[in-house]
């Protein structure tokens, strides 16, 4: 059973555009929620996090939003660029220190 | 900087060897992790581990074992290679309440 989908397996933005990558879960215990990014033939590498207590956490370009009683989480990226095209992950934990739970992915491709 | 260092970017093996990879991290970090990552199955855990000597299986630990003999070393061994373990491994650390920091990956082949 996969508790952390990420239904769309790829997504297409013009450059400068926004791009808004969705997550959805299933377990009501994930009370922590990261995204990841990762280009090909790399390890993943931290983007940015939510914690339960928030509906909305930024840094950058990057802004992250929970929906809890829509069980969503979306990562929005403003404005995209061609050096954002890679794989992003959701991941979830029931406590920032639980093993990690991950999304199969989603493949953002940015044109110039 | 932390860093997480895994042995080889890239392995070759037969089927029936016995594989061992290796990750390191430099940041003093408790947990340590190993997925593997297939194309349409995102990241699955294998096993974790909390603490020297102390290891959790994951989401799919069949096939695999690890050791944690020193906090900076988390090993991934396959006691006996098969095809269906032909993947990309990674290994990732994290400190209490932070997110996990992850390795280059090594893309194992069994052939």
């Amino acid at each position: 059973d996969q508790q952390v989908k990420q239904n769309s397996p790829s997504l297409s933005v013009q450059e400068g555009r926004i791009s808004i990558l969705n997550c959805d879960y299933t377990n009501s215990m994930f009370d922590y929620f990261l995204w990841y990014k990762k280009y090909p033939a790399e390890g993943p590498t931290f983007l940015i996090s939510i914690s339960s207590i928030k509906d909305k956490n930024e840094d950058g370009r990057f802004t992250v939003f929970l929906n809890k009683s829509a069980k969503h989480l979306s990562l929005h990226i403003v404005p995209s660029q061609p050096g954002d095209s890679a794989v992003y992950f959701c991941a979830a934990s029931a406590g920032a220190n639980s093993k990690l739970t991950f999304g199969k992915g989603i493949t953002l491709s940015v044109r110039p | 900087d932390v860093k997480v260092t895994q042995s080889s970017r890239y392995l070759v093996k037969r089927t029936g060897e016995k594989v061992f990879l290796e990750c390191v991290q430099d940041m003093d970090h408790e947990n340590m992790f190993w997925y593997r990552q297939d194309p349409g199955l995102g990241l699955r855990l294998i096993y974790f581990s909390y603490d020297v000597k102390m290891k959790e299986k994951g989401d799919i630990p069949e096939g695999y074992s690890v050791s944690r003999e020193k906090k900076e070393r988390f090993s991934l061994i396959l006691e006996s290679a098969s095809t269906n373990q032909t993947s990309m491994y990674l290994c990732a650390s994290s400190l209490k309440d932070l997110g996990q920091y992850f390795g280059p990956g090594t893309r194992l082949t069994v052939t």
